[in-house]
């Protein structure tokens, strides 16, 4: 089983729509959990870290169900900016190593 | 807003040849890592290097890796003898423990290493 599993995509949805991304790790040791966001031959840039308790950022909310192992990412009214590869990110906390998904490529359309 | 660097952005080698990628990690972190990301796949993680020593590393990071911060500000990763499939893009990443806090890894820009 993979440490990160994500749907690999590609979403292709018009601007304005909502788009979610599903996350699921394997590893219950797990204590810090992230999105980042990767663009074409880029390097990843943090989007959000990813709380109990769920958090939003704007357009963004993030959800964590610890007792599933699984995260998710909602982005709202979409933008052409949001196009991007979205990448679900953990580790098991402070300064250890971060474990990547493959990572959803999204694709906004005008 | 302070940034990691890294040089060269590309870097073509031959085959068997030894290649050195330079860092520059955020001036007040702790923590270091190299990742690298073959095309099309995920990002993996390499080593990470805390107080001048390496406190894990991976299975890909073998005998032909090696990491070093020579003089308080860079930080390098060296392939002594590199194969086909080093051919990645290679990322630097900087981090700090804040207290408790959830840490955060800010990256690079990564170098595009082609090996021919």
């Amino acid at each position: 089983r993979k440490e990160v599993e994500q749907d690999p995509g590609p979403f292709n949805v018009p601007e304005g729509a909502t788009v979610a991304f599903n996350c699921t790790y394997s590893n219950s040791a797990s204590q810090s959990f992230f999105w980042y966001r990767q663009d074409c031959r880029k390097e990843p840039k943090l989007l959000m870290s990813v709380y109990s308790s769920g958090n939003e950022d704007g357009r963004f909310t993030a959800q964590l169900n610890r007792a599933s192992q699984y995260i998710s990412l909602l982005i709202r009214d979409s933008k052409l900016s949001d196009s991007a590869t979205y990448l679900c990110v953990v580790n098991q906390g402070g300064a250890q190593k971060l474990v990547f998904g493959q990572g959803t490529r999204l694709t906004i359309n005008p | 807003e302070p940034e990691v660097t890294q040089t060269p952005s590309h870097q073509v080698t031959q085959m068997g040849q030894e290649v050195i990628l330079r860092c520059v990690p955020i001036s007040n972190h702790l923590y270091f890592y190299w990742y690298r990301q073959i095309l099309g796949q995920k990002v993996e993680f390499l080593v990470s290097f805390y107080n001048n020593e390496i406190s894990e590393k991976s299975e890909i990071f073998d005998d032909q890796f090696s990491v070093e911060r020579p003089d308080g500000s860079n930080f390098t990763l060296k392939i002594r003898s590199t194969k086909l499939e080093d051919s990645a893009m290679y990322f630097c990443a900087s981090g700090w423990i804040s207290g408790g806090a959830t840490d955060t890894q800010y990256f690079g820009p990564g170098t595009r290493l082609t090996v021919l």
